[in-house]
Formats: C-alpha cells, structure tokens, sequence
C-alpha cells in the first residue's frame, strides 16, 4: 500500500545552518505531497504541498521540490532561525473509497539551537 | 474563528473504564477524522466522516468508536480503556476536496493505567 518514510530525528542544528529532511514515498499513480509542521503543545499545521511533479512549494522560507523520478519531497531551508524548532511530517495523499485521506511519515523532530 | 476544538487536553484513565475525546468544528467542514500519534509512527487514522450520519474505519479502528450526529461535532469513543490505547489524540477537518487542506486540533494526551 502506500507509504510515507522519512529520516530519522533528531536533526541538531545551529541557527542559520542549512536544513535537509529526506522524504520519499511509495504510491500507486501520482499523489499530492504535502509537508506539516508541529510546534510544541500543538496540532499539525500545513507548511507546503505539492500536487504535481516538478512542482516546489514553499512558505515560511522552506521548500520541498516533487521529485516523482526519484519519489522523492524532501524538505529545505537554507538558514534557520531557534523558531523553526519542531517536529516535521511529510504525507501523501491518496483517495480511498471516494475521498481523499493523507498517509503520515512518522516525523521528524528539529532542534535548533542559538 | 476557534476552527477546530478538542477536549480534554489531558486524561488518564484506568484499564476498563470508557471515556469520550470530544471534537467539534466550526469552518462547516463536511469532513472529519481522528488520528492518534505514537512516538516513531507517526499519525495513524482511527476512523473519519465525510458528512452528517456517514463514518467509516481508518487504519486502526480497533478499540474506538465514533458518530457523526451534526456537521460541527465528532466525538470518539473508548469503550473499555487499555494500556495500548495511550497516545495523543488529534482530530483534523477539512472541506474533503482537492486544495482543502487538513485543519488540526491541539490534541488529546490520553494516558490509560
């Protein structure tokens, strides 16, 4: 079935340091990709998605580009600041019985430090 | 604007008893779910709703139960409480549509003794 994996955490990082969480997929035909963010005490909060291949979305200075020969969304930001602090999901969204329902990777927690 | 509202925020139970995690929206959302999340697993889907008197199981339904009575709220179930159900609970709604993304609530940190 299909399935979201994504690099095991934590990633450490000193503030301004460039990010990199892996992300791939196994899916049958082509789903939208979609990166969600956690902040401590909180629920999941869309960061960006991707509907297409070759499609990059962005927000907040991240970006993941939908690499569909490599099944591949993973997540960049070239300096972060101690805010970005948080746990990272990639998901996949497939339809099932009619609608549309998301796969979660199992997170990936970021710390950064000052 | 509270969009999506849980509670409680904090529950311990003992083994056996029941308890219902309430959920309730206010973006007139036609679609709703529950997700638990387990350290390493990420979020898995309990059960969803697209509509009104419509649910359906998600990947681990096991152990919960859910109704959908009213467009704004979806409460879930626990009906006999066991140690494997501790987990944070969300519930997340959405128009159910392409370019809808899912709306989460703060969670449910569940804890069964």
């Amino acid at each position: 079935g299909d399935s979201v994996t994504q690099m095991e955490g934590p990633v450490t990082l000193s503030e301004e340091a460039f990010l990199t969480i892996n992300c791939t997929y196994t899916a049958t035909g082509y789903p939208s990709l979609f990166w969600y963010v956690q902040y401590p005490g909180e629920g999941l909060q869309l960061l960006l998605k991707a509907t297409k291949a070759d499609d990059k979305g962005s927000n907040k200075g991240f970006e993941a580009t939908y690499r569909k020969e490599t099944t591949s969304f993973h997540l960049e930001k070239g300096s972060v600041q101690v805010s970005d602090s948080a746990v990272y999901f990639c998901a996949l969204e497939t339809l099932s019985g009619g609608y549309n329902k998301l796969i979660f990777g199992a997170g990936t927690r970021l710390a950064v430090h000052p | 604007n509270a969009g999506v509202t849980q509670t409680p925020k904090f529950q311990v139970l003992k083994t056996g008893q029941s308890m219902t995690l309430q959920c309730a929206q206010d973006m007139n959302h036609e679609y709703m779910s529950w997700y638990r999340q387990d350290p390493g697993m990420g979020l898995r889907l309990i059960h969803y709703s697209v509509g009104a008197g419509i649910t359906d199981q998600g990947e681990v339904p096991n152990g919960y139960n859910v109704s959908r009575s009213t467009t704004e709220d979806f409460p879930l179930r626990l009906l006999s409480a066991a140690p494997s159900q501790t987990s944070v609970y969300f519930c997340a709604s959405s128009y159910g549509t392409d370019d809808s993304p899912l709306h989460f609530g703060n969670g449910t940190r569940l804890t069964v003794t």
